[in-house]
């Protein structure tokens, strides 16, 4: 099986643009989470998504958004981009029952300036 | 909630000698625990994970780590480390029945000493 895939892997964006971040999960896994790390924050939850449905959303401004489709893949969006939006996108999928185990992608690095 | 808690930002130890990376939590309701691992420009992966059943799980790699309701604690530990351990630690745990989120402490940096 092919692992989760984040596209693109580096990123760079002036303040005030938008950003699009995508995620492509294991075949067959449902459930598509999102996570920011950040050196000064450590490993934040963004928003959990099952079956095109936002499941939980963590403590992130309205700015931060996200979507999944039919074959669950799933994007997020950042609006309004601040510098300290500068970040590793972690998307981590599982399977239906989601609690044992979290596959991550290797990450999109953005860089605001 | 949850929290977790890394005690040390950074261990640097000599290679061969053994390493314990602690890991506190709190919770008030049942959590799973992890132990993920980060190399340099990469994700996370899964180093092991206590679900239920022994309290010692080992990873396939040498490591492993000890559930300890009492103590509230899941260090991770190796009694022989080498130069390719060198990454990031994260200690992660997850609410049984809750949402599907995990919850990380801040991570503790392995150097490996030649």
């Amino acid at each position: 099986k092919a692992g989760v895939t984040q596209t693109p892997r580096y990123l760079i964006k002036t303040r005030g643009q938008q950003v699009t971040l995508s995620c492509s999960p294991i075949s067959g896994h449902r459930s598509v989470s999102w996570y920011q790390q950040t050196p000064g924050q450590g490993l934040q939850f963004l928003f959990e998504y099952f079956s095109e449905t936002q499941r939980n959303k963590g403590n992130f401004p309205g700015r931060f958004s996200g979507r999944q489709f039919s074959n669950s893949r799933s994007e997020m969006n950042v609006s309004t981009l601040e510098l300290g939006d500068s970040a590793l996108y972690l998307c981590a999928s599982s399977d239906v029952g989601g609690h044992t185990e979290a596959f991550f992608g290797q990450g999109t690095r953005l860089t605001v300036v | 909630a949850q929290s977790v808690t890394q005690l040390d930002s950074q261990v640097p130890v000599f290679e061969e000698a053994p390493v314990e990376l602690r890991c506190n939590y709190s919770s008030s309701v049942s959590v799973y625990l992890f132990w993920y691992v980060q190399y340099p420009n990469q994700g996370l992966q899964l180093l092991l994970k206590y679900l239920s059943g022994s309290t010692l799980v080992e990873s396939i790699n040498g490591f492993e780590a000890e559930f300890n309701k009492s103590q509230t604690s899941f260090h991770l530990r190796k009694p022989s480390v080498h130069i390719s351990d060198t990454a990031e630690y994260f200690c992660a745990v997850i609410h049984i029945q809750g949402a599907q989120k995990l919850v990380f402490g801040q991570g503790t940096r392995l150097t490996i000493n030649p």
